[in-house]
């Protein structure tokens, strides 16, 4: 079974510009999160996607947006880019919600540079 | 405020050693807990999980231990070996939210 895929996975923005990420989950998986990853803050969790609807969403500003498709896979957007953005972008799937006893696998994430 | 926190951001261990790694939380709502091992230029992998039920869990050479009156969580390595070398992150949750993540610990395991 394939594991979850994340496209591109560089990236190069220049300030001010908008990127969207794409995300494919595990084959029956129907939950997917993203996360952002910078050096010593841990994995910082933006928003989660279930049945094309979004369930949970971190303390992100509103340049941060995502959606999920009815086949599951999700893309985020970020808009007017910032150097703070610059961080290593991952998704995660999982059979259902997360929450107790749910086991999240990720993506190889995209590496994003904002200049 | 960090509800979950790793406050070691390295660990360097010799080869054949007990590799103990640490997590404090804030937050005595949360009911699961789980540790992830990420190896550069990939994602995180699934290692080992603990309820709030239980207070160790071990899967191999991998052990878990929950202390819930301290808020404290820490993952064994015994022994550790070449491969356990990594950036590893413990996570917590609370019934249905999303998971909060520490920071990560990178051990190095010294030949």
């Amino acid at each position: 079974k394939a594991g979850v895929t994340q496209t591109p996975r560089y990236l190069i923005k220049t300030r001010g510009q908008q990127v969207t990420l794409s995300c494919s989950p595990i084959s029956g998986h129907r939950s997917v999160s993203w996360y952002q990853q910078t050096p010593g803050q841990g994995l910082q969790f933006l928003f989660e996607y279930f049945s094309e609807t979004q369930r949970n969403k971190g303390n992100f500003p509103g340049r941060f947006s995502g959606r999920q498709f009815s086949n599951s896979r999700s893309e985020m957007n970020v808009s007017t880019l910032e150097l703070g953005d610059s961080a290593l972008y991952l998704c995660a799937s999982s059979l259902t919600p997360t929450g107790a006893g749910e086991t999240q696998y990720f993506g190889p994430g995209t590496r994003l540079l904002v200049l | 405020d960090q509800q979950v926190k790793q406050n070691s951001p390295s660990l360097s261990v010799q080869e054949g050693r007990i590799s103990i790694l640490n997590c404090d939380y804030t937050n005595s709502m949360f009911d699961y807990f789980l540790w992830y091992k990420k190896y550069p230029a990939e994602g995180p992998t699934f290692l080992i999980s603990i309820s709030s039920i239980k207070d160790k869990n071990e899967d191999g050479r991998f052990t878990v231990f929950l202390n819930k009156s301290a808020k404290h969580l820490s993952l064994h390595i015994v022994p550790s070996q070449p491969g356990d070398s990594a950036v590893y992150f413990c996570a917590a949750s609370e019934s249905n939210y999303q998971l909060i993540w520490g920071a990560g610990t990178k051990l190095i395991i010294k030949p």
